[in-house]
């Protein structure tokens, strides 16, 4: 079946440090990609998306780019700030059934 | 006002007693999911609705019921609570055609 697998947390960074969470998933077909971001004590909100090969999502300075060749999304961001601190979840929806499968979860926290 | 409402927030109670747990959305969207989160689990589709006839069965639907009251409406219970569904759930909507979810609050339910 699907699944989709990120790299356990917690993510411990300075602010202003380079932020890399992997994402890798399996699936077969073309599914779409997604990062939902949970602030805490908040539900998920839909971070960034990407919908086919080589597409790039990106919002709030945060990147990620659909790789097929490598089954992967790695979600990227330049510069964290303390406010970035949250637990960040890779997911896929294939054939635009609207059923999300989610990863695991990585908790990143940015100290000052 | 939130869009899409849960209630309650949290939520203690024993084993083998019944709980629901209540979604209402503003949204005006067709489709409805319940999700639970368990740490390292990510997050879990317990069951969805397209719309106030059509209820399916998630990856994780035994041991709990829902119901489709109207479409701003989607309950889920627990008939017989047992400990290990201790969890964060989640509420979500959305559109058909679209591959975005909306999620409420979540519930923190705890059975002892």
């Amino acid at each position: 079946g699907d699944s989709v697998t990120q790299m356990e947390g917690p993510v411990t960074l300075s602010e202003e440090a380079f932020l890399t969470i992997n994402c890798t998933y399996t699936a077969t077909g073309y599914p779409s990609l997604f990062w939902y971001v949970q602030y805490p004590g908040e539900g998920l909100q839909l971070l960034l998306k990407a919908t086919k090969a080589d597409d790039k999502g990106s919002n709030k300075g945060f990147e990620a780019t659909y790789r097929k060749e490598t089954t992967s999304f790695h979600l990227e961001k330049g510069s964290v700030q303390v406010s970035d601190s949250a637990v960040y979840f890779c997911a896929l929806d294939k054939a635009a059934g609207n059923k999300l499968t989610f990863g695991g979860g990585t908790r990143v926290l940015v100290k000052p | 006002d939130a869009d899409v409402t849960q209630t309650p927030r949290n939520r203690i109670t024993k084993t083998g007693k019944r709980i629901m747990l209540e979604c209402s959305q503003t949204k005006g969207h067709d489709r409805m999911y319940w999700y639970r989160q368990d740490p390292g689990l990510g997050l879990r589709l317990i069951y969805y609705s397209f719309d106030v006839k059509d209820i399916n069965k998630g990856e994780i639907s035994d041991g709990y019921s829902v119901s489709r009251q109207a479409q701003a409406k989607f309950s889920l219970s627990l008939e017989s609570a047992i400990p290990n569904q201790t969890a964060l759930y989640f509420c979500a909507t959305s559109v058909a055609g679209a591959d975005t979810q909306y999620f409420g609050p979540g519930t923190r339910l705890t059975v002892l």
